[in-house]
């Protein structure tokens, strides 16, 4: 029973549009949510996170919405380059969940030039 | 800073084998976490130390696996008579307690059970 989904698998985005890379999740004691970037041959590094209290968190180029009440969260990355093509995988935690990170099965993005 | 390291980046062993990881993470940081990655999965959460002590482990930790972080510093990962399905890459990660939801991670130990 997955608790993170992110139903697309695969995304193409030509360079200078818009990514926008979707996470659901079910367990309604989330509270705290992440994205990470992973390229090949490297373990996966942090890009931005959002807590259930806000409903927008921006850093540069990248952009996290959250839906509450939809139990949806979604990744903006404008403009899109070649170097952002790699998985990109949702997390979620809660205060119950401790240290304890669920991760989505991650989305792979490939920015044409 | 020199980020999180992880020895040896592959291993291949035969069913029956004990193996062991080991994870040097980042100076400062005080939480270390373990997790496996399966092909097309996200990272699974397998244990979590604070310093010295193992503070949360997960039901996918089965009494074949072990993690230590004996001085509060590096920690390893052995699993004992390794079975096809322990194939996976084990990912380390660091953090430290006033961020934690910051984790970073190193490159991953690749197993193969033959």
């Amino acid at each position: 029973d997955q608790q993170v989904k992110q139903n697309s698998p695969s995304l193409s985005v030509q360079e200078g549009r818009i990514s926008i890379l979707n996470c659901d999740y079910t367990n309604s004691m989330f509270d705290y949510f992440l994205w990470y970037k992973k390229y090949p041959a490297e373990g996966p590094t942090f890009l931005i996170s959002i807590s259930s209290i806000k409903d927008k968190n921006e850093d540069g180029r990248f952009t996290v919405f959250l839906n509450k009440s939809a139990k949806h969260l979604s990744l903006h990355i404008v403009p899109s380059q070649p170097g952002d093509s790699a998985v990109y995988f949702c997390a979620a935690s809660g205060r119950n969940y401790g240290q304890n990170f669920v991760f989505g099965p991650g989305t792979r993005l490939s920015v044409l030039p | 800073d020199t980020g999180v390291s992880q020895d040896p980046r592959h291993k291949i062993t035969k069913r029956g084998q004990n193996v062991t990881f080991r994870c040097d993470p980042i100076s400062e940081h005080n939480r270390l976490y373990w997790y496996r990655q399966t092909l097309g999965q996200g990272p699974e959460f397998l244990t979590y130390f604070q310093n010295e002590a193992q503070l949360e482990k997960s039901r996918l930790l089965s009494d074949r696996f072990s993690a230590e972080r004996p001085k509060g510093s590096f920690s390893t990962l052995e699993i004992q008579r390794t079975e096809q399905g322990d194939s996976a890459m084990y990912l380390c990660a660091s953090s430290r307690s006033s961020v934690t939801y910051e984790q970073y991670f190193g490159p991953g130990t690749r197993l193969t059970v033959t």
